[in-house]
């Protein structure tokens, strides 16, 4: 069974840049969570996706957002990059029902120098 | 209220050791408290969880210890390996919220 992938794996981009991330979820995985882990501050949440919806954002600014589409994958897409945004963005799916442990992918490093 | 604290930020252990690490949580309502294990440029893999209805959970080398009344788990690796060396997170959620309360983790090192 393949496990989350994400892509890329690594980036760079400049201050003011906007930024595409994407997710492909475990097969039969409906929801799609994303989170960031910057240096030194854990990880946080910023988006959760089910069915094609949002249902929950966590303490970010607009200018992060996303989607999910048909088949449970999910783009994150960060506009006006600010040298703070730079981190491991890392998607994670689980089921709509049973185990409530996430299955997290490898990750996206985003430098935004 | 969601935080969830967890210490020590750091540990060294010897190979054979035991390791512990601490979590509490203020939140009530959490009804789900899971352990990752993340190793460099890899996203967190869960490794164990519990439920507060039970007070020991234990696989393999890993126990986790879970104490409702205080509001506290923790996790316990027996006979640490050098394999082990990695960060550690502990995390909780609840309900139709869905989305995990990470501890800050502990950065795990086993001397050989």
């Amino acid at each position: 069974e393949a496990g989350v992938t994400q892509s890329p794996t690594h980036l760079i981009k400049t201050r003011g840049q906007q930024v595409t991330l994407r997710c492909s979820p475990i097969s039969g995985h409906t929801s799609v969570y994303w989170y960031q882990q910057a240096l030194g501050l854990g990880l946080q949440f910023l988006l959760w996706y089910d069915e094609g919806e949002e249902r929950n954002r966590g303490n970010f600014p607009p200018r992060f957002s996303g989607r999910q589409f048909p088949n449970y994958s999910s783009e994150l897409n960060v506009n006006a990059l600010e040298l703070e945004d730079s981190a491991l963005y890392l998607c994670a799916s689980s089921p709509r029902t049973g185990s409530r442990g996430y299955t997290f992918g490898s990750g996206t490093r985003l430098t935004v120098v | 209220q969601q935080q969830v604290k967890q210490s020590p930020q750091s540990l060294i252990v010897q190979k054979g050791g035991i390791s512990i690490i601490n979590c509490a949580y203020e939140n009530t309502a959490f009804d789900y408290f899971p352990w990752y294990q993340q190793f460099p440029g890899k996203g967190p893999a869960l490794l164990i969880a519990i439920r507060p209805d039970v007070s020991e959970k234990k696989e393999g080398r890993f126990t986790i210890s879970f104490n409702k009344s205080a509001k506290q788990f923790s996790l316990h690796i027996m006979d640490s390996q050098p394999g082990d060396s990695a960060t550690y997170f502990c995390a909780a959620i609840y309900g139709s919220a869905r989305q995990l309360t990470f501890g800050s983790g502990t950065q795990l090192t086993v001397l050989p």
